[in-house]
């Protein structure tokens, strides 16, 4: 079984700092892939980033990055310089390998950028 | 513009009474999904289907029902079985499901509540 865990309920940052969203996963799969994904109040659910696991580098996307420790089995979200519009629910998600193909989520971290 | 459209956005519930969501996608995938959203809660998966005529219970299936009579076309409807069904329904596709690195796109939902 596949498992997402995010400590953090809530957070607050300050406009313009960086900011790191935790997640930590267990599975036994040797292949599997880490999503994030952004919820803004309106709903839609928006894919940021993805790393797989046998990817070398860190996953970047624009002011996103993933911080991935495999030994860890922890993947966390950096968003730099961080802007307003960031305020949202972020989740973390993974897919495993065979028989665990369905995407799992965490509970989500609701950040909120103060001006 | 390719996406998922889901209606309506706010749909109320009578007890004892069957309700049926809408989800349809033009992005030509093989793929479509499910899944239920509570406060303070991860996503949870429903049913999804991977083609056709096809489809598989999820985590939280009992007192839903879904058909795949069309590509585009997804449908769940809430059961009066559903002793809980108040939450936020979100319909996702991809363009298959085997793949580690398959990223899901999502409908904006649908928020269901019991009168």
């Amino acid at each position: 079984a596949q498992k997402i865990t995010q400590t953090q309920p809530g957070m607050f940052v300050q406009e313009k700092e960086a900011v790191t969203l935790d997640c930590t996963y267990d599975t036994s799969d040797q292949s599997y892939g880490l999503f994030w994904y952004k919820q803004p109040s309106s709903g839609e659910m928006i894919f940021l980033i993805y790393q797989g696991s046998y990817d070398e580098q860190n996953a970047t996307e624009g002011r996103y990055s993933l911080n991935f420790q495999k030994a860890r089995k922890s993947a966390n979200l950096v968003i730099s310089a961080s802007q307003l519009g960031d305020s949202a629910m972020y989740f973390c998600a993974m897919r495993g390998d065979f028989g665990n193909e369905k995407l799992t989520f965490g509970t989500g971290t609701r950040l909120t950028i103060i001006p | 513009d390719g996406g998922i459209t889901q209606s309506p956005k706010y749909l109320f519930r009578k007890e004892g009474q069957n309700v049926t969501l809408s989800c349809e996608q033009n992005l030509n995938h093989d793929a479509m999904y499910w899944y239920r959203q509570d406060p303070g809660q991860g996503l949870r998966l429903i049913y999804y289907s991977q083609i056709v005529n096809d489809f598989q219970k999820g985590d939280i299936a009992e007192g839903y029902s879904v058909s795949r009579e069309k590509k585009e076309s997804f449908p769940l409807t809430v059961t009066s079985a559903q002793k809980n069904p108040t939450a936020f329904y979100l319909c996702a596709s991809s363009t298959g499901i085997r793949v580690t690195n398959e990223k899901l796109f999502f409908g904006s939902g649908t928020q269901l509540s019991v009168l």
